[in-house]
């Protein structure tokens, strides 16, 4: 049972536009959400993450939001810019000392 | 460079087969965790350790073990190696033992024949 889903595999947007990922969970106990990128042949990078009591954080041109009621986050790029061409992971935790729960990722490819 | 490191970058070996991949987290981490990612899927979290100890254990097998060493490096073992375990396995590290913000190495892919 996937408690992070990002349904969409895979976006393509130009250059200068907005990116918006999305991301669905399903367990109401999460309280910490962070999103990832990750570039080929290397690791995971943190890139902005949000906590439950906020519903929207900013961090230069990438904006989290989140949705408790709706259990959806999405990820805001603006502008896109091709060197954000890569897998954008969502996860989440819960309370405690729980590990992360990451989705399957989305590739974002951004077109010049 | 998340200053997180892991070696060997690729590895192959055959089914049956025992192999070790080795992490030596960012100056300062105490805890380490252990991913696998396998063809189309996420990330799935293994086991974390924290300054030495056991922390949190996930969908880790039967067959893995890990352990984190004093000077906080850590092994991941594979044994009874299957095809089915040919994955890319990350390591990640962080300050502390809650799992918040985590800088992950370039991962080891591992490939059973």
């Amino acid at each position: 049972d996937q408690q992070v889903k990002q349904n969409s595999p895979s976006l393509s947007v130009q250059e200068g536009r907005i990116s918006i990922l999305n991301c669905d969970y399903t367990n109401s106990m999460f309280d910490y959400f962070l999103w990832y990128k990750k570039y080929p042949a290397e690791g995971p990078t943190f890139l902005i993450s949000i906590s439950s009591i906020k519903d929207k954080n900013e961090d230069g041109r990438f904006t989290v939001f989140l949705n408790k009621s709706a259990k959806h986050l999405s990820l805001h790029i603006v502008p896109s810019q091709p060197g954000d061409s890569a897998v954008y992971f969502c996860a989440a935790r819960s309370m405690g000392n729980t590990p992360l729960v990451f989705g399957k990722g989305t590739r974002l490819s951004v077109i010049a | 460079d998340s200053g997180v490191t892991q070696t060997p970058k690729h590895l192959i070996t055959a089914t049956g087969q025992r192999v070790t991949l080795r992490c030596s987290p960012r100056s300062g981490d105490l805890s380490v965790y252990w991913y696998q990612q396998s063809l189309d899927q996420g990330l799935q979290f293994l086991i974390q350790y924290y300054n030495g100890e056991e922390r949190a254990k996930g969908n880790i097998l039967e067959r893995f073990s890990a352990q984190q060493f004093p000077d906080l490096h850590s092994e991941l073992n594979l044994s009874s190696l299957e095809l089915g375990d040919s994955a890319l396995y990350f390591c990640a590290s962080s300050v502390g033992g809650q799992a918040y913000e985590q800088y992950f190495g370039p991962g080891t892919r591992l490939t059973v024949t």
